[in-house]
């Protein structure tokens, strides 16, 4: 089944406590984003990859870190979270940008930093 | 800035009623345009998407949009709601700009009423 997995579904964490939030496609997508939820806010994007080594900063990278080493995977990192980090995450994946095929997204990463 | 609005955070509709729901984006060039659908505690699903050729997009579940480039907009319309419809709907544009960045908006909840 062609399908992006996020781990984990849930988390909480303390201030400070570096972490790692994994994404991983099976569909052969160059590009893949994350993107945090945030009530009345819509989806904001975070970082974008258009391949495997190429990254670019989203509108909300501001305490975030990505890497992609390989294709299929886009793991998120927080060095040092904070409260305002506190959100819904989503990552995302595209075979053309998302700009002709519309997205496939993971089921979601609800993370609480407290 | 570019942007895309959705009219109504939240709309209310009975079951077997219309739905619409309302998305105008500010853009000049014709981008391309989605539909994403949300339930609860899952990830957003594509529900339709427009790029080139027929204005009138038919989607899953009975949805339908129609591209005005006259008005900027791609409201989302359902002849009769069902209880399952109860969802959030975020609509999304990309290519603006030429580029491969999808914003979206909001989002609007759809609630049905039995």
């Amino acid at each position: 089944e062609a399908q992006v997995t996020q781990n984990p579904r849930y988390l909480i964490t303390v201030t400070g406590k570096k972490l790692t939030v994994t994404c991983s496609q099976n569909m052969n997508h160059e590009y893949m984003s994350w993107y945090r939820q945030d009530p009345g806010l819509g989806l904001r994007q975070i970082y974008y990859s258009m391949n495997v080594e190429v990254t670019d900063k989203g509108d909300v990278p501001e305490g975030y870190k990505v890497s992609r080493k390989e294709k299929r995977n886009f793991p998120l990192i927080l060095e040092s979270p904070s409260p305002n980090q506190t959100s819904l995450y989503f990552c995302a994946s595209s075979s053309a940008g998302g700009a002709n095929y519309g997205y496939t997204f993971g089921s979601g990463t609800r993370l609480t930093v407290v | 800035a570019q942007s895309v609005t959705q009219l109504g955070s939240h709309v209310s509709v009975s079951e077997g009623a219309l739905v619409l729901l309302r998305c105008n984006y500010s853009s000049s060039v014709p981008p391309y345009l989605f539909w994403y659908v949300q339930y609860p505690n899952q990830g957003l699903q594509l529900l339709l998407k427009y790029t080139t050729g027929a204005t009138l997009v038919k989607g899953i579940n009975g949805f339908e949009a129609e591209f005005k480039k006259s008005e900027t907009s791609f409201h989302l319309t359902k002849p009769s709601a069902h209880m399952s419809d109860a969802a959030e709907y975020f609509c999304a544009v990309s290519g603006l700009g030429g580029g491969f960045k999808t914003i979206f908006g909001a989002g609007t909840r759809l609630f049905v009423k039995a």
